[in-house]
């Protein structure tokens, strides 16, 4: 076990909707990283907070937005969802920078958009 | 792109054999970290190996690194069944506060 958690598991929704992915990261972690993976793109970076601010943004779509709260969980915001946004979404925590300590991975949200 | 290339997509093993996985990547990195991804789960570390070191051990894993061929290998001794999984090389780039990851090895170990 990680120690990081993310809810939901599964998620199935139509085209033009919007979802909200959220993790916990592991006790201590600061830092928080989302990354998308798909059977074409691989694992896509899109974006990372330390300590409540956005602190490194990669390939994320407008349509996407995050934040980190105060209690250090965070939040993935998906809207006007295309077919092309399934995918599994994966959130990680890290103790310090990652010049130093591995990512911590949870089990990841599986988005199915119809 | 900063992204690495893991080679081979995918290997097919008996128990017992040896697995050699590499990983290729275009610009300086800081560190060069090996993951385990086993199907539809998060990602495991399993080693970072920093731009000054040659050479890590963990267990049956020994990792290489050849920063003047921007290279790196992974390779399982005495494989398993149980080490069927993905395999994935991430690096972390100078000015860069993220990881960035290949697109894996499929490693199958049949019995």
């Amino acid at each position: 076990d990680s120690g990081v958690t993310q809810t939901p598991k599964h998620l199935i929704t139509a085209t033009g909707q919007r979802v909200t992915l959220r993790c916990s990261p592991r006790s201590g972690d600061l830092s928080v990283y989302w990354y998308q993976q798909s059977l074409d793109q691989g694992l896509q970076f899109l974006i990372q907070y330390y300590n409540g601010e956005e602190r490194a943004k990669g390939n994320i779509l407008e349509r996407f937005s995050a934040q980190q709260f105060p209690d250090l969980h965070s939040e993935l915001n998906l809207s006007s969802l295309e077919l092309g946004d399934s995918a599994l979404y994966f959130c990680a925590s890290s103790a310090e920078d990652v010049s130093n300590s591995p990512l911590h991975f949870g089990n990841g949200t599986r988005l199915t958009v119809t | 792109s900063q992204q690495g290339e893991e080679d081979p997509q995918a290997l097919s093993i008996q128990e017992g054999e040896n697995a050699t996985m590499n990983c290729s990547y275009k610009t300086s990195i800081n560190n060069l970290q090996w993951y385990r991804q086993n199907s539809g789960r998060g990602l495991v570390h399993l080693i970072l190996i920093r731009s000054n070191e040659r050479e890590k051990h963990s267990g049956r894993l020994r990792v290489t690194l050849d920063t003047s061929k921007k290279s790196s290998s992974l390779l399982i001794t005495a494989s398993r069944a149980a080490d069927t999984a993905s395999y994935f090389c991430a690096t972390k780039h100078s000015g860069y506060s993220t990881l960035t990851f290949g697109k894996g090895t499929m490693l199958l170990v049949s019995p």
